[in-house]
């Protein structure tokens, strides 16, 4: 079964409102989990690096007031898009390290209207 | 920098071999991955190659030289749903990935 669950799978929103889409390890701990976002027939770009218990480390070019990583606990980690725009709607996928390997989550599409 | 480059889109029969090639500059090195996605889903690991030569696993084998910045897939006796996305990715210190942009594979009958 998954080691990553990732929810909502399916975010609709109207343009201004926030998005908090959650990433959970499930039977192993993540001090470190990523978040990458993908647009349409392009590749996953890192976004930032979530670390348990401290700030986030964000990519260049990626707005750190608009993207607010939390990762409260071994187990979760959490993006909310902040004021969504239409130029928002990707599919947002996190991934974690466990078992030597790197585990990804199911992903989120994110359409703002 | 980082460079990771991979042909867009490639065909191939059902039934026959297919290699994507990767080829690679970046400013670290923890190993090559090679991810398969289909359309609207995450991606799935495939392979990981951290020491030069062959990995075979099934159907896929995946080669590194890392003295060449060089790393294919190897996809043997395709099938129709291996159609997919496969993404060639370098791992970097602390476990980040950089990914190349994908191969789009479709298997023809």
């Amino acid at each position: 079964g998954a080691v990553v669950s990732q929810h909502p799978s399916r975010v609709i929103c109207k343009s201004g409102t926030s998005v908090k889409i959650e990433c959970r390890s499930l039977d192993f701990q993540a001090t470190t989990m990523f978040w990458y976002r993908q647009f349409p027939k392009q590749s996953l770009m890192l976004m930032a690096t979530s670390n348990e218990g401290s700030k986030a480390t964000y990519e260049q070019g990626v707005e750190k007031d608009k993207f607010l990583i939390n990762h409260a606990s071994l187990t979760l980690s959490t993006l909310t898009v902040t004021s969504a725009h239409p130029e928002d709607s990707s599919f947002y996928i996190c991934s974690a390290r466990g078992y030597e390997k790197l585990f990804f989550g199911s992903g989120t599409q994110l359409s703002v209207l | 920098g980082q460079n990771i480059d991979q042909p867009t889109e490639m065909t191939a029969t059902e039934g026959a071999i297919v290699q994507i090639n990767c080829t690679y500059q970046t400013s670290g090195f923890n190993g090559l991955f090679w991810y398969q996605q289909h359309a609207g889903e995450a991606p799935t690991f495939l392979s990981y190659n951290v020491l030069d030569g062959l990995e075979e696993k099934g159907r896929f084998s995946s080669f590194l030289s890392r003295s060449k910045g060089y790393s294919y897939l190897l996809l043997k006796e395709l099938q129709m749903k291996d159609s997919a996305s496969y993404l060639c990715a370098v791992g970097e210190y602390g476990n980040k990935l950089v990914f190349g942009a994908g191969t789009i594979l479709r298997v023809k009958s």
